[in-house]
């Protein structure tokens, strides 16, 4: 089946200006999760959802991120006043939310740069 | 705090040489250790995990990893390197709290002709 999906694939933007990202996971897959990875980093933890309710936003970076998963499914990542510290690649990933034994599986990303 | 340390950010083998790609890890609980292969312009595909049982654990593409508790190790290898191998490998770790996985740094696996 399809796998997670993620778009744009590429955003650039103007300091200050408000952008979206969006994630489609895998049909089933009850938990979402979005990392961000700077260059020559690791992905980094920033929300975790368990259906519709954020579970865990202990990774987003100030309240100039804010995410949303209204029906379970899609997801969209929302950052207000973007500066340029806040170019990376966000990724999404899905699983089954059966517990931290699960597989996570991950969409390609969208590359966020901020001029 | 979980923590995972991914020594060496760069890794070069001759194509049919032994790849290993070494993570140590930090945990007050039970691991559950996680090795994602990321190629240029993909998303993250995971490799292998260590969840409970054989601590000796076979993954995709020839690669597997082994679990040492004593060393807090769980060091990736495959006994012969592909050129298709090349691409950046990453180490993590399962928060059991929350289920987030937290990442080392990644290792970039360049093989030679």
């Amino acid at each position: 089946g399809a796998g997670v999906s993620q778009t744009p694939s590429n955003k650039v933007t103007e300091k200050g200006k408000y952008v979206e990202l969006r994630c489609d996971p895998i049909s089933g897959h009850t938990a979402l999760y979005w990392y961000r990875q700077s260059l020559g980093q690791g992905p980094e933890f920033l929300i975790y959802f368990q259906g519709t309710g954020a579970a865990d936003d202990s990774g987003l970076p100030n309240d100039r991120f804010f995410a949303v998963r209204p029906e379970g499914s899609v997801s969209t990542l929302k950052i207000q006043r973007t500066e340029r510290g806040d170019s990376a690649v966000y990724l999404c990933a899905s699983s089954f939310g059966q517990g931290d034994t699960d597989t996570q599986y991950f969409g390609p990303g969208t590359r966020l740069t901020v001029l | 705090a979980q923590s995972v340390t991914q020594l060496g950010s760069h890794v070069s083998v001759s194509e049919g040489a032994l790849v290993l790609l070494r993570c140590n890890y930090s945990s007050s609980v039970p691991p559950y250790l996680f090795w994602y292969v990321q190629y240029p312009n993909q998303g993250l595909q995971l490799l292998l995990k260590y969840t409970t049982g054989a601590t000796l654990v076979k993954g995709i593409n020839g690669f597997e990893a082994e679990f040492k508790k004593s060393e807090t190790s769980f060091h990736l290898t495959k006994p012969s390197a592909h050129m298709s191998d090349a691409a950046e490998y990453f180490c993590a770790v399962s928060d059991h709290n929350t289920d987030k996985l937290i990442f080392g740094t990644g290792t970039r696996l360049q093989v030679f002709p």
